[in-house]
């Protein structure tokens, strides 16, 4: 059984630009959700993902997305960033009837 | 609206002293509450859930409907209790969670 992995480890991205993060959930797990962990703050729920469908949504604009794809692998993309946007992006994944949540290392985001 | 208060951001006991930590909520309807835990260098993994009203590590937290709270206790921390705690909150629908801005504990030798 493999854990959450996520890619990439840290990037810098300058601000208006575009990124793309990458989950590979546990296996046997169809639910994946991912949070924005700014410095000091607790993880802040931006989306879940249930067999391909977005499955609840946080209180973030639109220009958060994701996408979820038959193999329950994940990508969390966010246009037009903005200095805010810099923090730790965490994925995590259960199956849909489990509330285990299993998380991922983490993606370091810096946006200059 | 914060749904998930922890007071303390840092909390430090001496290795053998009992240890809580605070957490309180707001929710209407029936919470499910976690706590979760974080090692230095390690990820964010469960640590308990009200549900299971389960001992984990010396660990136990008891749900107060009343109080709205969710503290987490151990009657003789151990240095290795060292972490960051979260507490946590499921929204049921949609099975969103929401956490706390969570509590660094040092247990000092």
């Amino acid at each position: 059984e493999t854990g959450v992995t996520q890619s990439p480890t840290h990037l810098i991205k300058t601000r208006g630009q575009q990124v793309t993060l990458r989950c590979s959930s546990q296996s046997g797990h169809n639910t994946v959700s991912w949070y924005q962990q700014a410095l000091g703050q607790g993880p802040q729920f931006i989306f879940q993902y249930y067999r391909e469908e977005e499955n609840g949504r946080g209180n973030f604009p639109p220009r958060f997305s994701g996408l979820q794809f038959p193999n329950y692998s994940s990508e969390l993309n966010v246009n037009a960033l903005e200095l805010d946007d810099s923090a730790l992006y965490l994925c995590a994944s259960n199956t849909g009837g489990e509330e285990t949540q299993y998380f991922g290392p983490g993606t370091r985001l810096l946006v200059l | 609206a914060q749904r998930v208060t922890q007071p303390e951001k840092l909390l430090s006991v001496f290795k053998g002293a009992p240890v809580e930590l605070k957490c309180n909520y707001s929710y209407s309807g029936s919470p499910e509450l976690f706590w979760y835990v974080q090692y230095s260098r390690q990820r964010l993994q469960l640590l308990l859930r009200h549900i299971s009203r389960e001992s984990i590590k010396g660990f136990t937290a008891d749900l107060n409907k009343g109080e709205t709270s969710f503290h987490l206790k151990k009657p003789f921390a151990q240095e290795e209790d060292s972490a960051m705690y979260y507490c946590a909150l499921r929204w049921r629908t949609g099975n969103q969670f929401y956490f706390g801005t969570g509590t660094s504990l040092t247990v000092i030798p």
